[in-house]
């Protein structure tokens, strides 16, 4: 059975930064596309990021280009999602996630906020 | 980027009753195209793959179909533990993309 534990979520201060990790196990990490997909409270699910499986690719939600970077280490089978200038609408819990394969980590909250 | 429209955003029915959901996309997808169900604090579970085949373990009342742009997941009868709330992806191209949701309602 697929494993993702993500850690380093939190509260931060709007303009804040945070990095999220997402170690995976129990599978071939380096033969996977990953991704982040957030939930707002009481609201709907959104892909935020995604990478390829050698970490050459990489792509972006339109609301995160140019804030958020993804990247991954094969080596440690861990995936990372590095957030810059956060906002308040980036409150959310972050999965880390292969949606398409219904491989998903329980979630981490950040929570943006003064 | 490729732009899922789902509706209805809520729905009420009562048990025994058909419930159809719609997801369009705004280019084609082939059948790229998963529907899941998520319950309040939890992960989202995935229901159907490639448009129309049944997850391992998921009652037969669910059923999906459609190619291209218009897809749809029904509920043949509704049960009580279907009350959840239900998204269609698309992992045709990234950015992948999510509907908007459907909360099904107890009537």
């Amino acid at each position: 059975e697929v494993q993702l534990l993500e850690s380093g979520g939190g509260l931060v201060q709007p303009g804040g930064s945070l990095r999220l990790s997402c170690v995976a196990s129990t599978f071939t990490f380096n033969t996977y596309a990953m991704s982040w997909v957030r939930q707002a409270p009481g609201k709907g699910l959104e892909w935020v990021s995604g990478i390829s499986n050698s970490g050459f690719n990489t792509y972006y939600a339109d609301s995160v280009k140019g804030r958020f970077t993804i990247s991954r280490d094969n080596s440690k089978n861990t995936l990372y999602l590095q957030m810059k200038s956060l906002r308040a609408e980036d409150t959310a819990v972050y999965y880390c996630a292969m949606p398409e394969k219904d491989f998903w980590g329980r979630g981490t909250l950040v929570t943006v906020s003064s | 980027d490729i732009q899922m429209t789902q509706s209805p955003s809520a729905l009420s029915a009562s048990v025994g009753d058909r419930v159809t959901i719609t997801c369009r996309a705004s280019q084609g997808i082939s059948n790229f195209l998963a529907w899941f169900q998520q319950k309040p604090g939890k992960v989202p579970t995935r229901l159907i793959y490639a448009s129309s085949s049944l997850q391992s373990g998921v009652p037969s009342r669910f059923s999906g179909s459609g190619s291209g742009t218009e897809f749809t997941l029904t509920i043949s009868s509704l049960q009580p533990e279907d009350f959840a709330t239900y998204y269609c992806l698309q992992h045709n191209s990234y950015p992948l993309t999510f509907g908007g949701g459907t909360k099904v309602e107890i009537k």
